[in-house]
């Protein structure tokens, strides 16, 4: 089946540091992929739409310049949390569907924490 | 999307099964229905989807009413390792480009 793998897996950074998060669909292409951030006890809440070779879509209040995606290939999607602020502590999710698939499969998460 | 509604918490038996209900009465005709659960700290996991008929795999069944309003995933023998929040999402087509939309969910305790 369709595997979509993340890393790091958890990451703890200083304020003020940027952080990478990589989203990788394993044994299929992914045109688009979705990236979500999840605070404790709460749902996912969908942060951006990943799109190969433009520019992602955010969703309303989500700072493009705070949370940059970059889709450089079919398989890779990264995002880059940048000048890290406590508030900015959650797991963050991504997801993926190969093209003819039905089926958002979604990675494990990284779960960030910004002393 | 259309919003559900969905019960935020239930308890079963295990070894019982577990029939959990979602509201969609707003759904519009090309909108499928789909199930994931999420187990603590791990990305949401597929468990199932429809149209308008009813589905089955080996992990749980979809009965979709007829009037496409209201859903209801079984668990047919629920185990211990079924414990999470159960999400029911209403999606636009199942292409890759469409997006899922989460609610609160339904937060699943199965006991001994």
């Amino acid at each position: 089946g369709a595997v979509v793998s993340q890393h790091p897996s958890w990451v703890i950074c200083k304020s003020g540091t940027s952080v990478k998060i990589e989203c990788r669909s394993l044994d299929f292409q992914a045109t688009t992929m979705f990236w979500y951030r999840q605070f404790p006890k709460q749902s996912l809440m969908l942060m951006a739409t990943s799109n190969e070779g433009s520019k992602a879509t955010y969703e309303q209040g989500v700072e493009k310049d705070k949370f940059l995606i970059n889709h450089a290939s079919l398989t890779l999607s990264t995002l880059t949390v940048t000048s890290a602020h406590p508030e900015d502590s959650s797991f963050y999710i991504c997801s993926a569907q190969g093209h003819g698939a039905n089926v958002l499969t979604f990675g494990a998460g990284s779960r960030l924490t910004v002393l | 999307d259309a919003k559900t509604t969905q019960p935020p918490s239930m308890d079963c038996a295990e070894g019982r099964a577990a029939n959990l209900p979602c509201n969609h009465s707003t759904i519009s005709g090309n909108e499928y229905v789909y199930w994931y659960r999420q187990i603590h700290s791990q990305g949401p996991q597929y468990i199932i989807h429809g149209l308008k008929n009813n589905e089955t795999n080996e992990m749980a069944s979809l009965i979709i009413t007829e009037d496409r309003k209201s859903s209801t995933l079984i668990l047919p023998h629920a185990t211990l390792r079924d414990t999470a929040v159960y999400y029911c999402i209403v999606r636009v087509g199942s292409a890759a480009g469409n997006k899922l939309t989460f609610g609160g969910g339904t937060r699943v305790l199965v006991k001994p």
